[in-house]
């Protein structure tokens, strides 16, 4: 399978714990996303990279939430001190810059408890 | 606000009805247009995309317009089946960052 993948596909944390979300992207695509899910939304954005830069941040990503993609490949995405606001399906997509005007292609999801 | 409007659900058909999930947009500019499709315990998938004015994206029978006039992006399927049921999210570029709508969810009854 060479779509996106996406480790754990779940996670139930206590309150207060770190937890660390890993995506890796089709190879072949230089950005990789992460969006934020909660029951009975739409997903929404909260950063992306473009090899290994982050480019943008949203004001969704609080101090707690740091992602990294440090070699252009993988990203992984961190959040500390975990609150029961933080539960939510964590999605990653990827994309190639200039092609097919914006599609991205998802991942599965990381789907985070925090109790 | 939300750049993106779809209408709300649930919306349940018999299978064989037409379906219509409205949606309009708010834009400079002629964005991307999508809609993604997640169905039960499985990822999001684009289901159909346009990328500019009169465009129309197909596939699996549904079908989408790029309507500048009206900014709206409606997606139809003449007769629907019961595997259709899903979550259907209308979608939009904007910045090199998707933003979606809220999602209509789908029920089909046999």
């Amino acid at each position: 399978d060479t779509g996106v993948s996406q480790n754990p596909r779940h996670k139930i944390t206590k309150r207060g714990q770190n937890v660390t979300f890993r995506c890796d992207p089709i190879s072949e695509h230089n950005r990789l996303y992460w969006y934020r899910q909660t029951l009975g939304q739409g997903p929404e954005f909260l950063t992306y990279f473009q090899n290994e830069a982050q480019l943008e941040k949203s004001r969704l990503l609080s101090d707690r939430f740091s992602a990294e993609r440090p070699k252009g490949s993988f990203s992984t995405l961190e959040i500390q001190r975990t609150e029961q606001g933080d539960s939510a399906m964590y999605l990653c997509a990827s994309s190639l810059t200039g092609a097919s005007r914006g599609e991205q292609f998802f991942g599965p999801g990381t789907r985070l408890t925090v109790l | 606000g939300n750049s993106v409007t779809q209408m709300e659900g649930p919306v349940t058909l018999s299978e064989e009805a037409f379906l219509t999930i409205n949606c309009t947009y708010t834009a400079t500019g002629y964005p991307s247009l999508f809609w993604y499709v997640q169905y039960p315990g499985e990822g999001l998938q684009l289901l159909l995309k346009a990328t500019k004015a009169d465009d129309k994206g197909s596939n699996k029978g549904f079908e989408a317009t790029y309507r500048k006039e009206t900014t709206s992006f409606h997606l139809e399927k003449g007769s629907v089946q019961v595997s259709d049921s899903a979550v259907y999210f209308c979608a939009r570029l904007r910045d090199d960052k998707i933003i979606f709508g809220k999602g209509t969810r789908l029920h089909i009854l046999p």
